[in-house]
C-alpha cells in the first residue's frame, strides 16, 4: 500500500528555517516525480516544488531562492528545506506523488502544519 | 506560469447535476486533473487526464474538455459530494504545476 507521511511542521519565527520530511512506503520515491503542495488556512491549494526522477528541481516563484527540495534514496524520503520564512508561508504542507501525464497527484500525505509567527 | 480560473462556489440540490468549470490558456495542450477536498482531509483525485476516473470514484463524476475550458460534472449529486473542488494542470512547458482557486460545492 502506498503511503506518504509528512513531519517537521512547527511554529517558527519570521526569518527562521525549517526542514520538512515526507517518508514514502509501498513505492520508491526516487522512481517517480514528487511534489510539495501547501494550503494556507482557509485558502486554496498552491503548488510549491517538484523533484524529477533524474534529480531536476523546480519551484513556484513565491518560494524560489528560499526553499530547496531534495531526497534521500536510502531513506525513501523527500525533504523541503525552508529558509527565510515569512508569515505568508504559514500553511499545511503536503507531499504528493506527482504523476502528471498519468494519474495526477494520486497519493498525498496527511499534511504538516507550518506556522510562521513571532 | 499559467493560471486556472474557477468559480468560487456552485450550489445544487440533491439529485441535480453540478458543473464546475476551469479555464486556462494552457489547457488545450495540457491535461487537467480534478481533486475533491473535504474539511480537514488531504485532496483526492477524482478525474485525471481530462476525463479519466480513478478506480473507486463513483461513476457520477465525469470530466470533459473544450478548448481553454475543462468541466467537472457530478450527475445526481449526493450530500456526501459537498466539498471543495480544485482543477490542476501544468504550464505550457509541462514543468510547473498550477491549481485553480477552488470551487466550494454546496448541496442544498
Amino acid at each position: 500500500e502506498v503511503q506518504l507521511v509528512e513531519s517537521g511542521g512547527d511554529l517558527i519565527q519570521p526569518g527562521g528555517s525549517l526542514r520538512l520530511s515526507c517518508a514514502g512506503s509501498g513505492f520508491t520515491v526516487s522512481s517517480t516525480f514528487m511534489s510539495w503542495v501547501r494550503q494556507a488556512p482557509g485558502k486554496g491549494l498552491e503548488w510549491v516544488s517538484l523533484m524529477h526522477t533524474g534529480g531536476g528541481t523546480y519551484y513556484a516563484d513565491s518560494v524560489k531562492g528560499r526553499f530547496t527540495i531534495s531526497r534521500d534514496n536510502s531513506k525513501n524520503t523527500l525533504y523541503l528545506q525552508m529558509n527565510s520564512l515569512r508569515a505568508e508561508d504559514t500553511a499545511v504542507y503536503y507531499c504528493a506523488r506527482d504523476r502528471m501525464g498519468a494519474t495526477g497527484f494520486d497519493y498525498w500525505g496527511q499534511g504538516t502544519l507550518v506556522t510562521v509567527s513571532s | 506560469s499559467s493560471e486556472l480560473t474557477q468559480p468560487p462556489s456552485v450550489s445544487v440540490s440533491p439529485g441535480q447535476t453540478a458543473r464546475i468549470t476551469c479555464s486556462g490558456d494552457a489547457l488545450p495542450n495540457q491535461y487537467a486533473y480534478w481533486y475533491q477536498q473535504k474539511p480537514g482531509q488531504a485532496p483526492v483525485v477524482v478525474i485525471y487526464k481530462d476525463n479519466e476516473r480513478p478506480s473507486g470514484i463513483p461513476e457520477r463524476f465525469s470530466g470533459s474538455s473544450s478548448g481553454t475550458t475543462v468541466t467537472l460534472t457530478i450527475s445526481g449529486v449526493q450530500a456526501e459530494d459537498e466539498a471543495d473542488y480544485y482543477c490542476q494542470s501544468a504550464d505550457s512547458s509541462a514543468t510547473f504545476r498550477v491549481f485553480g482557486g477552488g470551487t466550494k460545492l454546496t448541496v442544498l
